[in-house]
């Protein structure tokens, strides 16, 4: 299957700083890319949709302006959560399209202190 | 009614075990249908992806679909301590690569 790398796997940070992760089309090109935040025995839920070269399309709920999406390159997509709290603590996830089917990143947990 | 609904266990099984695990869904406009497996702290692995009904066969799992009944299932046989993980079941729109996930099914093999 194909690959995708994300990138940080773990991250601490104080609240009140931004994190960047970043997610990586290793053996292909995705035009479309998507960001998943997932919470302790919960499924995944879609945040937003990277589209190259353009703006990202965000969910209902989502706050734009705390989760910057930027995609770049046809490689590469990344979410960058400002001034992070507590309540950002969280499991994300990206994932890219390649024939009709998604393929995940290892996910990121970020931890809001 | 959530669009699609996924028993999350746990469900715990004995080594060499047939899991069955299912989901129900209440949307007929999804088409494309996939099962994942999550570990821990990990990105879902895509396991199976079918877009009709019927059976499609992968070594020890099988991913059943009944678009009548809106009802999908993933069979794993002779189950592994390694099939320990979270399963989840994803579904897509024809001409969408949006997925729709279940809750997941947290299994257990247990040696």
């Amino acid at each position: 299957g194909a690959v995708v790398s994300q990138h940080p796997s773990r991250v601490i940070c104080k609240s009140g700083t931004s994190v960047k992760i970043e997610c990586r089309s290793l053996d292909f090109q995705a035009t479309t890319m998507f960001w998943y935040r997932q919470f302790p025995k919960q499924s995944l839920m879609l945040m937003a949709t990277s589209n190259e070269g353009s703006k990202a399309t965000y969910e209902q709920g989502v706050e734009k302006d705390k989760f910057l999406i930027n995609h770049a390159s046809l490689t590469l997509s990344t979410l960058t959560v400002t001034s992070a709290h507590p309540e950002d603590s969280s499991f994300y996830i990206c994932s890219a399209s390649r024939d009709r089917q998604l393929f995940f990143g290892s996910g990121t947990q970020l931890s809001v202190l | 009614q959530k669009e699609v609904e996924q028993d999350p266990g746990p469900l715990s099984v004995p080594e060499g075990a047939i899991v069955s695990l299912n989901c129900t869904y209440s949307n007929s406009a999804f088409q494309y249908f996939m099962w994942y497996r999550q570990y821990s702290r990990k990105g879902p692995e895509l396991l199976m992806y079918t877009y009709s009904s019927g059976n499609k066969e992968d070594g020890r799992f099988t991913a059943q679909v009944d678009k009548s009944s809106k009802y999908i299932s993933l069979f794993i046989r002779d189950s592994q301590p390694s099939d320990s993980a979270t399963y989840l079941c994803a579904m897509a729109r024809a001409g969408s690569y949006q997925l729709t996930f279940g809750k997941g099914t947290k299994l257990s093999v247990i040696p």
